[in-house]
């Protein structure tokens, strides 16, 4: 089955500062890749998302990048704010059925420091 | 607000016992899926639901067992509860009839195993 795995798992950086986090995914079969964030306490929200037939997409300070060869991609924060910390989750999607199940990493575990 | 609702929140069984989890998907989301994230890790994909039948399952036991009703509503029951399966529960939705793969997440039931 698909494994994601992602890196690191936890991330300090300074107010103003750019993060980025990075994921690879085993099954070539996956073409659907969504980031979401996590707060403590709440439930995941989907902050971007990309499909296998792209290669970069940006929502802002958001981007994500894919790179289908190497099977991985990467979610980048720009100019983070201090709101952006929380625990991000990237995912690789097969379709089946009526939609995708997802494949979820780790987690990563962001600090943005005033 | 994603009208994603589960319950209940919270609750605590004793290992042996049965369990059954309750969600309400927003109106007009008729896939369903549920996920269960142990602490610490990225939620995983248990099985999916569309118009009441299963669609996709990820790799766990038969004693987790679903079902979805007509009004989309879903459940997720766990028999002979082992204390790994102290974990938060999440419940998931998707709108019919769009070609995004955004799944609506509730709040998540927490269970604790003793």
């Amino acid at each position: 089955g698909e494994n994601v795995e992602q890196h690191p798992s936890t991330l300090s950086v300074q107010e103003g500062d750019s993060a980025v986090i990075k994921c690879t995914y085993s099954d070539s079969a996956s073409n659907y890749f969504p980031w979401y964030k996590q707060e403590l306490g709440k439930r995941p929200q989907l902050i971007i998302d990309i499909r296998s037939n792209v290669g970069e997409k940006k929502d802002q300070r958001i981007a994500v990048t894919l790179n289908k060869t190497a099977k991985h991609f990467s979610l980048h924060i720009t100019e983070t704010q201090p709101e952006d910390s929380a625990v991000y989750f990237c995912a690789a999607g097969l379709p089946g059925g009526s939609g995708y199940a997802l494949n979820f990493g780790k987690g990563t575990s962001l600090l943005v420091t005033p | 607000e994603t009208g994603v609702t589960q319950s209940p929140t919270h609750l605590i069984k004793t290992r042996g016992q049965q369990v059954t989890l309750r969600c309400s998907s927003q109106s007009g989301h008729n896939t369903v899926s549920w996920y269960q994230q142990a602490l610490g890790q990225g939620p995983q994909f248990i099985f999916q639901y569309y118009r009441e039948e299963e669609n996709g399952r990820g790799n766990f036991p038969p004693r987790f067992s679903g079902l979805q009703f007509p009004n989309y509503s879903s459940e997720l029951n766990v028999n002979a509860l082992e204390l790994d399966d102290s974990a938060l529960y999440l419940c998931a939705s998707r709108p019919s009839g769009t070609n995004t793969g955004e799944l609506f997440f509730g709040e998540g039931s927490r269970l604790t195993v003793l």
